[in-house]
């Protein structure tokens, strides 16, 4: 079956740690995306890529980074300049960078300071 | 910038029982999508609505985009437990060169 594979399904980070979040795609899919979700606030897209080698900052890029080495892959990390990294994060793929084609999501990773 | 407002932000209702949640946004809409997330888990692809008075329905679910392209609704049909869960809307951005907004979400409990 194809989809989005996010993993791990729960983290937990030390202060001052990097950690890294793990999505894979079998869709075949051209754009990826990672957002982040806090309660009452929705989505916040973090980073986005529309090729392999290439991304480009959403809107609450600080304190995170992401690689697109391959198109199936596209790993987050939370640094630790990152100051109030607990969230739900998801990451989430479509075909092409364009209007009117939806996007599909993983399960996401709920990431917990302690 | 675009935003999309949701609302109410949450509802309760006796199973059976009718329900509607509404998407505004300060733009024209091109692309809205409606999802549903249940509790600690991924979204889940309901519709896609890109005309203007387009309706589109899947089992007791209805999704509208008004004349305007500026307001949609989901409608839920006879309330069930299993259509607990946070709805929803998103567009594609009107400026830009990347996708998706969100609205906050809607947080559906279906009393048995």
């Amino acid at each position: 079956d194809g989809g989005i594979t996010q993993s791990p399904k729960y983290l937990f980070r030390k202060e001052g740690q990097n950690v890294t979040l793990s999505c894979e795609q079998n869709l075949n899919h051209d754009a990826m995306y990672w957002y982040r979700q806090d309660p009452g606030q929705g989505l916040r897209l973090i980073y986005y890529s529309q090729i392999v080698n290439d991304f480009q900052k959403g809107d609450i890029a600080e304190g995170y980074s992401v690689s697109r080495e391959k198109k199936e892959s596209f790993p987050l990390t939370v640094t630790s300049a990152q100051k109030n990294p607990t969230a739900f994060y998801l990451c989430a793929s479509s075909p092409l960078l364009v209007r009117n084609t939806e996007a599909f999501f993983g399960q996401g990773t709920r990431l917990t300071v302690v | 910038s675009q935003e999309l407002e949701q609302s109410p932000q949450s509802l309760i209702v006796q199973e059976g029982k009718n329900l509607t949640i509404n998407c505004t946004s300060s733009k024209t809409l091109y692309g809205l999508y409606w999802y549903k997330q249940k509790y600690g888990e991924g979204l889940i692809f309901l519709m896609m609505l890109q005309k203007g008075g387009e309706e589109k329905s899947h089992e007791k679910i209805t999704a509208k985009l008004d004349e305007k392209k500026q307001q949609s609704s989901l409608h839920i049909t006879a309330s069930q437990p299993s259509h607990a869960g946070i709805y929803l809307c998103g567009a594609d951005r009107t400026s830009g060169t990347y996708k998706y907004i969100f609205g906050t979400g809607t947080r559906l409990k279906v009393l048995a």
